[in-house]
């Protein structure tokens, strides 16, 4: 079981950029969730993908902020333009029945820095 | 303001000293996660509390649900250098999907 693969792990770009990350998920799990993490924040959701379909997009910032999964093997975070206060890490998750009834798998992030 | 607020936000103790983790809310939760986060990696689930005034032991780590279903705790016995790392709790009201963090306490235990 390769886990939750995130890439880059790190990522620095400066102000105006675009930046994508990408994830993918285990094998046969139907859900997946992108979380950013920040020490003042902590972790928040920004999106929830069922079944490679958006369900809640509630918790993404604003209209620079997009999500898409094409298939159920991986999924890609978008920002544009990118700004200093988006720097933080950016956590792909999957489960295999949504967060409440499985547990989440966390891939090992992306570290976005924007100057 | 936190769904779910952690406290201590830092514990710092030495290896053997024994260390509790709190996880309240004013939210009723149908059930409630721990994870661990080591720096440079994503969150690992721990365990998954889902009765009220359940127990739940992982070798020397005690996890207890309030009869409530509003808080949980985290107790280490004997803390090891390699039980550091940030403990997150999490939970989602009702049967939302959507699973709310705490701030996390980051636990260091020193040899």
């Amino acid at each position: 079981d390769a886990g939750v693969i995130q890439s880059p792990r790190h990522e620095v770009t400066e102000m105006g950029q675009e930046v994508t990350l990408r994830c993918k998920p285990i094998s046969g799990h139907n859900s997946l969730f992108w979380y950013r993490q920040t020490m003042m924040r902590g972790l928040e959701l920004l999106i929830y993908f069922n079944n490679n379909v958006p369900i809640d997009d509630s918790g993404m910032p604003e209209d620079r902020f997009s999500a898409k999964m094409p298939n159920a093997s991986f999924s890609t975070l978008k920002i544009q333009p990118s700004e200093p206060r988006d720097s933080a890490v950016y956590f792909c998750a999957s489960s295999s029945q949504g967060a409440l009834n499985s547990p989440l798998h966390f891939g090992n992030g992306t570290r976005l820095t924007v100057t | 303001t936190q769904l779910l607020e952690q406290s201590p936000q830092f514990l710092s103790i030495q290896e053997g000293e024994n260390l509790t983790v709190y996880c309240n809310s004013s939210s009723v939760f149908s059930s409630l996660q721990w994870y661990r986060q080591e720096p440079g990696e994503g969150p690992v689930l721990l365990v998954t509390v889902v009765t009220g005034g359940e127990v739940k032991k992982l070798k020397r780590l005690t996890f207890q649900f309030g009869d409530a279903r509003k808080d949980s705790s985290l107790h280490i016995t004997a803390a090891q250098p390699g039980d550091t790392g940030l403990y997150l709790c999490a939970g989602a009201p009702g049967n939302d999907y959507k699973l709310s963090f705490g701030a996390g306490t980051t636990v260091t235990v020193r040899a």
